[in-house]
């Protein structure tokens, strides 16, 4: 089984889309959660930092965390264009050194 | 504040040419730093990491080296390029006991 498991899409969506990403993983040891969004040819931006279970919200975007199931989502609400990028889930543990990505989910926000 | 720089963010090499890829962090001391490559469909790889001066540790056995001659520099080389050497670098840094990377613009490298 993988450590981290997210679809990669596409994932076509109108504008103003509410858009839900998701990311499993297998280790339990993962104690820190983000989500980085990569415009084309560009290198990932942090987008998202959580640490415990439960929702957190910043603007348009609200990331979620289910320990127990090992589950973690991104909502993007009113989507824009602006927002099609490949979306990476990332995940650190207190006894690794670097973080761990999913292969990322590409999302495009139709106008 | 900090900032990350990586250059330079396109590369064309033949085949078993010479390669350096630089990168520096600025507004900060002791960073960790990490080079990775993201191929298509694969996600991004973890190459090389570092804690500091001269200590680097190799994820991936392959044809590529790192090394740390100042404590925000990092640099990956390569002796001689090979075809399956040609992706998307990219450098990152993270705070000593930090959780979460800051990346550069990546360098795409095409080997021809």
């Amino acid at each position: 089984q993988k450590e981290v498991e997210q679809d990669p899409g596409p994932l076509s969506v109108p504008e103003g889309a509410i858009v839900s990403l998701n990311c499993t993983y297998s280790n339990s040891a993962f104690q820190y959660f983000m989500w980085y969004r990569q415009y084309s040819r560009k290198g990932p931006e942090l987008l998202m930092y959580t640490y415990s279970s439960g929702n957190k919200e910043d603007g348009r975007f609200t990331a979620q965390v289910d320990k127990s199931s090992k589950y973690i989502s991104l909502f993007i609400r009113d989507s824009q264009p602006s927002d099609s990028a490949t979306y990476l889930c990332a995940f650190y543990s207190n006894s690794g050194y670097a973080l761990n990505f999913g292969k990322g989910t590409s999302l495009l926000v139709t106008p | 504040s900090q900032t990350i720089h990586q250059w330079p963010a396109t590369l064309v090499q033949p085949v078993g040419s010479p390669l350096s890829l630089e990168c520096t962090v600025e507004g900060t001391s002791n960073p960790n730093l990490y080079w990775y490559r993201q191929a298509a469909g694969r996600g991004l790889q973890l190459l090389f990491y570092s804690v500091g001066i001269g200590q680097i540790s190799s994820e991936v056995p392959q044809n590529l080296s790192a090394s740390r001659p100042q404590d925000r520099q990092f640099i990956l080389s390569s002796k001689k390029l090979l075809l399956s050497d040609s992706g998307f670098y990219l450098c990152a840094w993270s705070r000593t006991g930090g959780t979460e990377a800051f990346f550069g613009q990546g360098t795409r490298l095409t080997v021809v």
